[in-house]
């Protein structure tokens, strides 16, 4: 079956305690991306990634890392999460820019 | 930087009533547009699309939306809700040829009340 696995699905932590949120596609998707959903906000882009060791800032990049080493993975590292970062966040994936994206279900994190 | 607004923030009706659901866009050149929907405690699902041609598009469960260059609009539109169509509905644009980034609209919120 064909999906976006993102772990975990819920997560409360504190400040300054380093987090990672892993995601992972099955369908050899290039384009890989990150997105915080806010209330009143909608979906706004932190990174996304165009290939493998490609990656780039989208709209609200600051206090997040990404990396690609491989197709399949896309996690979104928070070096020293703050509050400001509790969010519903949502990987996605799809087979090139602009084309439909997949989107996993979803990582609520608190940050106290 | 591109930009999209959607006009309505939450929207109740009845249902077998129509829906049209307002989005714009802020970009002058050529854009791939999208509509999702995120039904309660899911993931967003695409509804429809638009690349180019014909700019009336149809989607999944009767949806449909057109594309008005000249207004830099792509409106979703459906003739009889259905209580199972209450979600929040998000409009997307990703700029055509090289953009390599998408934005959403805040969304929209479809109540539709038995």
């Amino acid at each position: 079956e064909a999906q976006v696995t993102q772990n975990p699905r819920y997560l409360i932590t504190v400040t300054g305690k380093k987090l990672t949120v892993t995601c992972s596609q099955n369908m050899n998707h290039e384009y890989m991306s990150w997105y915080r959903q806010d209330p009143g906000l909608g979906l706004r882009q932190i990174y996304y990634s165009m290939n493998v060791e490609v990656t780039d800032k989208g709209d609200v990049p600051e206090g997040y890392k990404v990396s690609r080493k491989e197709k399949r993975n896309f996690p979104l590292i928070l070096e020293s999460p703050s509050p400001n970062q509790t969010s519903l966040y949502f990987c996605a994936s799809s087979f090139g820019v602009g084309q439909p994206q997949h989107f996993g279900d979803g990582t609520r994190l608190s940050i106290l | 930087a591109q930009s999209v607004s959607q006009h309505n923030h939450h929207v109740i009706l009845s249902e077998a009533a129509s829906l049209e659901l307002g989005c714009n866009y802020s970009y002058g050149g050529t854009v791939n547009l999208f509509w999702y929907v995120q039904y309660p405690g899911q993931h967003l699902q695409l509804l429809l699309k638009y690349f180019s041609g014909d700019p009336l598009v149809k989607g999944i469960k009767g949806f449909e939306a057109e594309f008005i260059k000249s207004k830099f609009s792509f409106n979703l539109r459906k003739p009889s809700v259905q209580w199972s169509d209450t979600a929040e509905y998000f409009c997307a644009v990703n700029a055509g040829n090289y953009g390599q980034n998408f934005v959403f609209g805040p969304g929209t919120r479809l109540s539709v009340l038995p």
